[in-house]
């Protein structure tokens, strides 16, 4: 059960827009529109940000925004604001043993 | 409003047990498939094991299968986590999530997280 690629950290200063990619396989991300991006601050739950690849909870802000192409998803955060500074973890649906989900390694995001 | 508390967390000596629980409340716990997912200190979110609503389908991973046992009581809007044969890394935070999103892939309620240690 391996976990999905992401970049290990990622930066950028306030109002600017980021890119964290999330790279899997046919048996995860590229199989299924089941990708979901997660927050999370330090000490803190995770707080689900984008699901089913590029939807929206109530709630959250539409500077994030999600996609896929082939075996990679895509967070991107636009108008980079200080409180977005936090981790953050791409999830995808996958079959490749029992279904169930597999998580990314997970991102540091540093706004400068 | 959602909320989901675990507890159950401690301190316990590698090859010993522990019985983690979550108490769902402000949505109707019986139409969920529930989870249990995990974080080592410093380290990043690794799920450990789904249970579906009725009980029916029961995943884990394939660090724990074998060692832990996952469970709910819908009566009681519970979920639990037996762990045996506890080892050093199993260490971590502990949550609880609610499944919901397509094939209940997406965790859109988490608890705060219980800490279970494994040391001597």
């Amino acid at each position: 059960q391996s976990a999905l690629t992401q970049p290990a950290s990622v930066s950028g200063s306030p109002g600017q827009s980021i890119t964290i990619s999330c790279t899997g396989t046919s048996s995860d991300v590229g199989g299924y529109n089941y990708v979901s991006w997660y927050q999370q601050h330090p000490g803190k739950a995770p707080k689900l940000m984008i699901y089913d690849v590029s939807n929206r909870p109530s709630g959250v802000s539409n500077r994030f925004s999600g996609s896929k192409s082939d075996n990679t998803a895509s967070l991107t955060i636009s108008g980079l604001q200080a409180e977005d500074e936090a981790d953050y973890y791409c999830s995808s649906y996958t079959t490749s043993s029992t279904p169930h989900v597999v998580f990314g390694g997970g991102t540091k995001l540093t706004v400068l | 409003e959602v909320q989901l508390v675990e507890s159950g967390g401690g301190l316990v000596q590698p090859g010993g047990s522990l019985r983690l629980s979550c108490e769902a409340s402000g949505f109707n716990f019986i139409n969920y498939g529930m989870n249990w997912v995990r974080q080592a200190p410093g380290k990043g979110l690794e799920w450990v094991a789904h249970i579906s609503s009725s009980s029916s389908s029961i995943y884990y991973a394939d660090s724990v299968k074998g060692r832990f046992t996952i469970s709910r009581d819908n009566a009681k809007n519970s979920l639990y986590l037996q762990m045996n044969s506890l080892k050093a890394e199993d260490t971590a935070v502990y949550y609880c999530a609610r499944g919901t999103c397509g094939g209940g892939s997406c965790y859109s309620s988490w608890g705060q997280g219980t800490l279970v240690t494994v040391s001597s």
